[in-house]
């Protein structure tokens, strides 16, 4: 079945530390993208990339890093520098054409 | 203000009525028009897609767009408690999703 994939579905992060999210889509997307859900908030862009080897920060970018090695492949690490880091992570990919987004099913981070 | 504005809700409904989920702009060169349904803690899956003005219809599920008013709608015909999700809209300036903005999203409960 052609989707994206994140791992893991929960995560917890003690202060001070690195933690990565993964993303991985088998749909021969170009684009991808990494979003910040909060309560009440619209989906905020954290960074895309269009093409391997190429990322753009997005609305929110501090505090977090990509890389893009592979097509499939879109990691995110939130870094001990983002100060509320507890949220819901999605990963999206889409064609560069076309604006229809296909997420996975996410990745709740919590600071403990 | 903000780009998007989406009432929140939430919206309870009883089983088989009619549903109309709503979303206003601000930006009058938005020309693609998404809903999103997404589940309890699930990643948002694309319903609707359409663009620049008009209506879209999909088995029980209409979306209108009114570009003049900057008011988009999502209407649901013979609800089911199955609908019981939050409607996320969208709207972006061109292809290439890192321009999309999404609204808060609006909670609907569909009473059996």
């Amino acid at each position: 079945d052609g989707g994206i994939t994140q791992s893991p579905k929960y995560l917890f992060r003690k202060e001070g530390q690195n933690v990565t999210l993964s993303c991985e889509q088998n749909l021969n997307h170009d684009a991808m993208y990494w979003y910040r859900q909060d309560p009440g908030q619209g989906l905020r862009l954290i960074y895309y990339s269009q093409i391997v080897n190429d990322f753009q920060k997005g609305d929110i970018a501090e505090g977090y890093s990509v890389s893009r090695e592979k097509k499939e492949s879109f990691p995110l690490t939130v870094t001990s520098a983002q100060k509320n880091p507890t949220a819901f992570y999605l990963c999206a990919s889409s064609t560069i054409s076309r604006d229809e987004a296909f997420f996975g099913q996410g990745t709740r981070l919590t600071v403990v | 203000q903000k780009e998007v504005e989406q009432d929140p809700g939430p919206l309870s409904v009883p089983e088989g009525a009619i549903v109309s989920l709503n979303c206003t702009y601000s930006n009058s060169a938005f020309q693609y028009f998404m809903w999103y349904r997404q589940y309890s803690r699930k990643g948002p899956e694309l319903l609707m897609y359409t663009y620049s003005s008009g209506n879209k219809e999909d088995g029980r599920f209409t979306a209108q767009v009114d570009k003049s008013s900057k008011y988009i709608s999502l209407f649901i015909r013979d609800s089911q408690p199955s609908d019981s999700a939050t409607y996320l809209c969208a709207m972006s300036l061109n292809t290439g999703g890192f321009k999309t903005i999404f609204g808060a999203g609006t909670r609907l409960f569909v009473k059996a």
